[in-house]
């Protein structure tokens, strides 16, 4: 099983529907990553947490250190969030990240 | 001014090559990563330098060896490659303070054929 779990794998949506990631871990974390990843390739960091919540623009995330979850909410989605969302843990003590699989979010117009 | 730099962007090459990958981070931080993007587009860590430092070397066959000649540049050397090699190398950087400001390059795509 895989130190960091993501659900969906996949998600479809219709524009300006509210999206929502989830992130589960199973090691103990110093801080945990949302990274975006478009078809290009490129990676992107959006949010670093290591407790409450932060929100930049449409973007919210959460995490709750007791439960080892994390969730991203993407409001009123648009087909620019198409993307793949990875959530990425820095384990405790190191600098390295390891990482879900990844959702892979289609918003259709 | 691009941060972190990666090159070449693409890669194809013959089976049994030796080829280079390099990056360069122009955001003055301490440590450097290397990251490998398989065919599933599962990310893992390959190697992280510290101040010219291997820091960790996860599980990479000896094929790959990493040089650090100065703290913004972490190559990646591959010898004799393999069709299995053919992923994307994701280079990144961070200040090395808890994961505040990583910072990753656009990626290699490297094809072994």
């Amino acid at each position: 099983k895989n130190e960091v779990e993501q659900s969906p794998q996949n998600l479809t949506a219709q524009e300006g529907e509210f999206i929502t990631i989830n992130c589960s871990y199973s090691v103990g974390i110093s801080a945990l990553h949302w990274l975006q990843q478009h078809p290009g390739g490129g990676i992107v960091s959006l949010f670093m947490l290591s407790s409450g919540k932060k929100k930049h623009g449409r973007l919210i995330a959460t995490i709750n250190i007791q439960e080892k979850h994390s969730s991203l909410h993407i409001t009123a989605s648009h087909p620019r969030d198409s993307a793949v969302y990875i959530c990425a843990v820095l384990q405790g003590g190191s600098e390295k990240l390891v990482f879900g699989k990844g959702t892979k979010l289609t918003v259709n117009p | 001014d691009t941060a972190v730099s990666q090159t070449p962007k693409y890669l194809v090459t013959q089976m049994g090559n030796d080829k280079s990958i390099k990056c360069e981070q122009n955001l003055g931080h301490d440590t450097m990563y290397w990251y490998k993007q398989d065919s599933k587009k599962f990310l893992k860590i390959m190697f992280s330098y510290n101040n010219k430092e291997l820091i960790i070397n996860e599980t990479v066959p000896n094929r790959f060896s990493p040089k650090s000649p100065d703290k913004a540049h972490l190559n990646l050397h591959i010898n004799s490659l393999e069709l299995g090699d053919s992923a994307v190398y994701f280079c990144a950087s961070s200040p090395g303070s808890g994961g505040y400001g990583y910072t990753f390059g656009s990626g290699t795509r490297l094809t072994v054929v």
